[in-house]
């Protein structure tokens, strides 16, 4: 069954407004990438977390990753429409990928 | 460089067809996997290839079936379609190992009558 939990599952925001989705694992992940999927595209990789507590940063994205390795954010700065879609986590457990249920994301202008 | 390309785009069976999905990959990655796409589910792997001449079943493998023809081809089989088949199922393909990033195909939307 599903491993890797995500919330929340749509989110709307002003234009502006900071954005932040959580994913949760029940099992301790070796590492997580996150991906972004426009509406009508295909999921893009925006970044993988490997180090327990690592932050990383690309421009107005930061991404975290818990200390006991099983959860993980990503937070969007001032967001902008180019933001909208799909953001998804996948958590590697063994050798399998567990992606997150995703969080949509829609941004109003 | 097309990356990751997977035919075709849309198909409509009707149930107990079957059909294979294509995917090839000219990036000269080791690894590739099929997943499906459910609103509300995320993606769920189906199956995966480590390598060329290896596949192992993933998360939801029932119904389907795999053959990684050489190290650029990947397709996906099924052999008598369901309504509850009806998704939109993406290839990827990795370079090598679980550290590397995931290149995704734009999909074959499939619809099950």
């Amino acid at each position: 069954g599903q491993q890797v939990m995500q919330i929340p599952q749509y989110q709307h925001v002003q234009e502006g407004e900071d954005f932040t989705t959580y994913c949760n694992s029940s099992t301790t992940l070796s590492n997580i990438q996150w991906y972004k999927q426009r509406p009508g595209g295909h999921p893009v990789f925006l970044i993988q977390l490997v180090k327990s507590g690592e932050v990383k940063k690309q421009k107005r994205l930061t991404f975290q990753f818990g200390e006991a390795k099983k959860n993980s954010s990503l937070h969007i700065t001032a967001t902008q429409t180019t933001d909208v879609g799909t953001y998804f986590c996948a958590g590697l457990n063994g050798n399998q990928f567990y992606f997150g249920t995703g969080t949509s994301l829609t941004v109003i202008p | 460089n097309a990356g990751v390309t997977q035919t075709p785009k849309f198909q409509v069976l009707k149930t107990g067809q079957s059909m294979t999905l294509q995917c090839a990959q000219d990036m000269n990655h080791n690894s590739m996997y099929w997943y499906r796409q459910d609103p509300g589910m995320g993606l769920r792997l189906i199956y995966y290839s480590a390598s060329e001449g290896t596949t192992d079943k993933g998360e939801v493998p029932n119904g389907y079936n795999v053959s990684r023809l050489n190290k650029r081809e990947f397709s996906l089989r099924l052999e008598s379609a369901a309504p509850s088949q009806t998704s939109v199922y993406f290839c990827a393909s990795e370079l090598a190992g679980t550290n590397q990033p995931q290149h995704f195909g734009d999909g074959t939307r499939l619809s099950i009558l």
